[in-house]
């Protein structure tokens, strides 16, 4: 089992630019979720999902858009990136039998 | 939500108990408190989960009085390799798609 893959690992975009980034999952979770992590900070959550077809907000959802269009996938949107969104971003994955969150290894975003 | 509290740094040395303490004071009914780690450059993995008392692993202990306003991750003789970042997640892991927001995070630096 691959857990949670994210695509790309890094990226270089310049202000204005519009990415998505994308997140699969092969444990078959019905939770998802995006964070990001500012060098030296902890992680904040940006949106989650708790099955295919929702997403609710988390603590910094502004400037993102995300999409959960089956079980495995939660695609995280730039839809016009900003210097402040350079950070590191994590999917994570869960069900309610785990109990715990599953990260995948990260995307390392540079805003220019 | 539960908001959680550690320490942001602790030191130790080889071969120590390292014992690192997170705050929840309004932790509810169905929230569980989870321990996870993070090394530079990756996602964090989980460590231990409890609800009440105590609960041992291979790795850890975790101890929660019987209040649960707080619980306490002990390491035993830690290692080199033990220097990390600690968080403390508190929430209800029973149910799909609950908002799970993470702390600051302790920095654990483990010396020779």
């Amino acid at each position: 089992n691959a857990g949670v893959t994210q695509t790309p690992k890094f990226q270089v975009l310049k202000t204005g630019q519009s990415m998505t980034l994308q997140c699969a999952q092969d444990m078959n979770h019905n939770s998802m979720y995006w964070y990001r992590q500012d060098p030296g900070m902890g992680l904040r959550l940006i949106y989650y999902s708790a099955s295919e077809g929702t997403t609710d907000k988390g603590e910094v959802p502004n400037g993102y858009n995300v999409s959960r269009l089956n079980k495995r996938e939660f695609s995280l949107r730039l839809e016009s990136a900003a210097p402040s969104q350079t950070s590191v971003y994590f999917c994570a994955s869960d069900d309610p039998l785990e109990g715990k969150l599953f990260f995948g290894s990260g995307t390392q975003l540079s805003v220019l | 939500l539960a908001k959680t509290t550690q320490p942001i740094s602790m030191d130790s040395y080889e071969g120590q108990e390292v014992n690192i303490t997170c705050s929840h004071n309004n932790i509810a009914t169905n929230d569980y408190i989870t321990w996870y780690q993070q090394f530079p450059s990756q996602g964090p993995r989980f460590i231990i989960q409890g609800y009440k008392t105590k609960v041992t692993n291979e790795v850890a202990s975790l101890f929660i009085p019987a209040d649960r306003k707080s619980s306490t991750l002990s390491l035993p003789r830690v290692s080199l390799s033990d220097t990390a970042v600690y968080y403390c997640l508190v929430g209800d892991m029973g149910n799909a798609g609950n908002m799970l927001t993470f702390g600051g995070g302790t920095r654990l630096m483990v010396k020779p």
